[in-house]
């Protein structure tokens, strides 16, 4: 069965400083791997997406991710934090049966 | 385009009350699903569904009905609401399931007394 492992339920880092939020997955097909963030009080909006194009997918506001097959990885970084990237982050797998499995969620505090 | 829409944005009830949270998207997507979001468990499928008149079940569909007549709506029904099913509730939709983006309504907060 596919699943999705987001390590640390929260991370904290001062502002500039490198932001690596890691994913771990399960999938017996090749999969589709997602990271989402979600703002308070609000919907989910795609950070990046792999979809097997390139290994190191680059994503909006800075956000880049590198997909590991061997290490079945999909590790979320940025290498300067801001305040404004304080949010939750969610990675996901699609799998086959057209459903999408959510990882637990990690969430992002900036301290100034 | 408005995206994904949901209404209410709150709602409050009593045990064993029924309600209906309403969903629409104007993108002509497909692919429609419905989450609930709990603390420290991130989002989990309840229904889906991949085209009008074609729905299917998810992770935790117990207590939940859903109906897809049209492509753009796609209503979740609670039949008979328990403090259990206190959450928050996310529409989201997409071209192709699984293998696209989701675009995610702003979420409905339901409260079960």
């Amino acid at each position: 069965a596919q699943s999705v492992t987001q390590l640390g339920s929260h991370v904290s880092v001062s502002e500039g400083a490198l932001v690596l939020l890691r994913c771990n997955y399960s999938s017996s097909v090749p999969p589709y791997l997602f990271w989402y963030v979600q703002y308070p009080n609000q919907g989910l909006q795609l950070l990046l997406k792999y979809t097997s194009a390139a290994t190191l997918v680059k994503g909006i506001n800075g956000f880049e991710a590198e997909f590991k097959k061997s290490e079945t990885s999909f590790h979320l970084t940025k290498p300067s934090a801001h305040m404004s990237d304080a949010a939750e982050y969610f990675c996901a797998v699609g799998t086959g049966g057209f459903k999408t499995i959510f990882g637990a969620g990690t969430r992002l505090f900036v301290k100034a | 385009n408005a995206g994904v829409t949901q209404t209410p944005k709150f709602q409050v009830l009593k045990t064993g009350q029924s309600m209906t949270l309403q969903c629409a998207q104007d993108m002509n997507h497909e692919y429609m699903s419905w989450y609930r979001q709990d603390p420290g468990m991130g989002l989990r499928l309840i229904h889906y569904s991949v085209g009008a008149g074609i729905t299917d079940q998810g992770e935790v569909p117990n207590g939940y009905n859903v109906s897809r007549s049209t492509t753009e709506d796609f209503p979740l029904r609670l039949l008979s609401a328990a403090p259990s099913q206190t959450s928050v509730y996310f529409c989201a939709s997409s071209y192709s399931g699984y293998t696209d983006t989701q675009y995610f309504g702003p979420g409905t907060r339901l409260t079960v007394l």
